[in-house]
């Protein structure tokens, strides 16, 4: 089992609806975690972090379930400029003491005109 | 702009060669981490160095090793190129000390092995 499971996609929507992704997580000691955004042949770029009791950054929601080890990101009023692969992401202390970033496979998002 | 750089941009190598990947570091940051993202894969750790050694390290075999440099920047080696080493390969700079671990990339090398 993936240690960083998300939708597989691609999601294709029209400008202006909401769209929701999921992903769940398999080490619950897991400590810090976020959503990237990364663009075709880019790097990967933050996009917010996700706490327990939920964060807004304008048109973007993010919501930690650590009982359920689960992890959200909806986006309303879809613009063209949201399309792009969105990367769940969960921050592990591995062995020597390291951060690491550990990440979903990505879901691929298409906001159509 | 996050201000980590990489070179080369682009590479191709043929199997069993070695290769050397090259990054400079965010200013003010001490800890660079390495990753590997296949197509249609999130990035892979590899490992991440902090004042100057490795400490930790993912699931890839010795063959992939690196430094870490007074200036904190930082290069990747992988020896006995195979076929499935083709991938972008990412580093991204942090400051252990930061309290968000969060962590800026650069733009990436890709590495084609032949």
């Amino acid at each position: 089992r993936k240690e960083v499971e998300q939708d597989p996609g691609p999601f294709n929507v029209p400008e202006g609806a909401t769209v929701a992704f999921n992903c769940t997580y398999s080490n619950s000691a897991s400590q810090s975690f976020f959503w990237y955004r990364q663009d075709c042949r880019k790097e990967p770029k933050l996009l917010m972090s996700v706490y327990s009791s939920g964060n807004e950054d304008g048109r973007f929601t993010a919501q930690l379930n650590r009982a359920s080890q689960y992890i959200s990101l909806l986006i309303r009023d879809s613009k063209l400029s949201d399309s792009a692969t969105y990367l769940c992401v969960v921050i592990l202390i591995s062995s020597g003491s390291a951060r690491q970033l550990t990440f979903g496979s990505g879901t691929q998002l298409t906001v159509l005109p | 702009e996050t201000g980590v750089t990489q070179s080369p941009t682009h590479l191709i190598k043929t199997r069993g060669q070695q290769v050397t990947l090259r990054c400079s570091s965010q200013s003010g940051h001490n800890t660079v981490s390495w990753y590997q993202q296949a197509l249609g894969q999130g990035p892979q750790f590899i490992f991440q160095y902090y004042r100057e050694e490795e400490n930790g390290r993912g699931n890839f075999p010795p063959r992939f090793s690196g430094l870490q440099f007074p200036n904190y920047s930082s290069e990747l080696n992988v020896n006995a190129l195979e076929l499935d080493d083709s991938a972008l390969y990412l580093c991204a700079s942090s400051n252990r000390q930061g309290p968000s671990y969060e962590q800026y990339f650069g733009p990436g090398t890709r590495l084609t092995v032949t």
